[in-house]
């Protein structure tokens, strides 16, 4: 089955921890991304990947890294979370830029 | 930024009634996507039109683009409780790597 996975699907930390959030996708797409979604904020863009090592910034990337190692894969590294990346975050993915995407299930991160 | 602005914000009918939402936008764009997201899930994809297509069906849905007035309306005909959810449209834009969305139309078919 075609899908987007990540885990985990729920988390609490504490401010400062470092934390991965995982995801992975099996239909060999070339453009991945992560976004947040927050109350009346709607769905913004943290940071995108149009191949293998190519990764780029979205409208929100402080505090965040990721990497593109494998095509799979695309993790996203909170080094050092604060209360305000409590959030619900979304990773997806797509043939190409501008193609319909498939979106994970979504991580809820709560960060005290 | 913000590219798409979705109306209204909130829509609440009657199941079997027709359900209307609007999307603004911009900036030229190459394609308009529509999304559904039951609450708290994951996007789930519903349509697309290209800059050079004027209307666009998939079952109970119908979607236009007015590249004119920078605008797109989706209509579900003969709502259904399931069809209760967030709908956003997105937007391609020409020089941007990436799908800018709205904030989304919360949908309540009410049996």
């Amino acid at each position: 089955e075609a899908q987007v996975t990540q885990n985990p699907r729920y988390l609490i930390t504490v401010t400062g921890k470092k934390l991965t959030v995982t995801c992975s996708q099996n239909m060999n797409h070339e453009y991945m991304s992560w976004y947040r979604q927050d109350p009346g904020l709607g769905l913004r863009q943290i940071y995108y990947s149009m191949n293998v090592e190519v990764t780029d910034k979205g409208d929100v990337p402080e505090g965040y890294k990721v990497s593109r190692k494998e095509k799979r894969n695309f993790p996203l590294i909170l080094e050092s979370p604060s209360p305000n990346q409590t959030s619900l975050y979304f990773c997806a993915s797509s043939f190409y830029r501008g193609y319909e995407q498939y979106f994970g299930p979504g991580t809820r991160l709560t960060v005290t | 930024s913000q590219q798409g602005e979705e109306d209204p914000q909130a829509l609440s009918i009657q199941e079997g009634e027709n359900a209307t939402m609007n999307c603004s936008y911009k900036t030229s764009i190459n394609n308009l996507q529509w999304y559904r997201q039951n609450s708290g899930r994951g996007l789930v994809h519903l349509i697309l039109i290209r800059s050079n297509e004027r209307e666009k069906h998939s079952g109970r849905l119908r979607v236009t683009l007015d590249t004119s007035k920078k605008s797109s309306s989706l209509l579900i005909t003969a709502s259904r409780a399931a069809d209760t959810a967030s709908y956003f449209c997105a937007t391609d834009q020409g020089g941007a790597q990436k799908l800018v969305f709205g904030q989304g139309t919360r949908l309540t078919i009410n049996p």
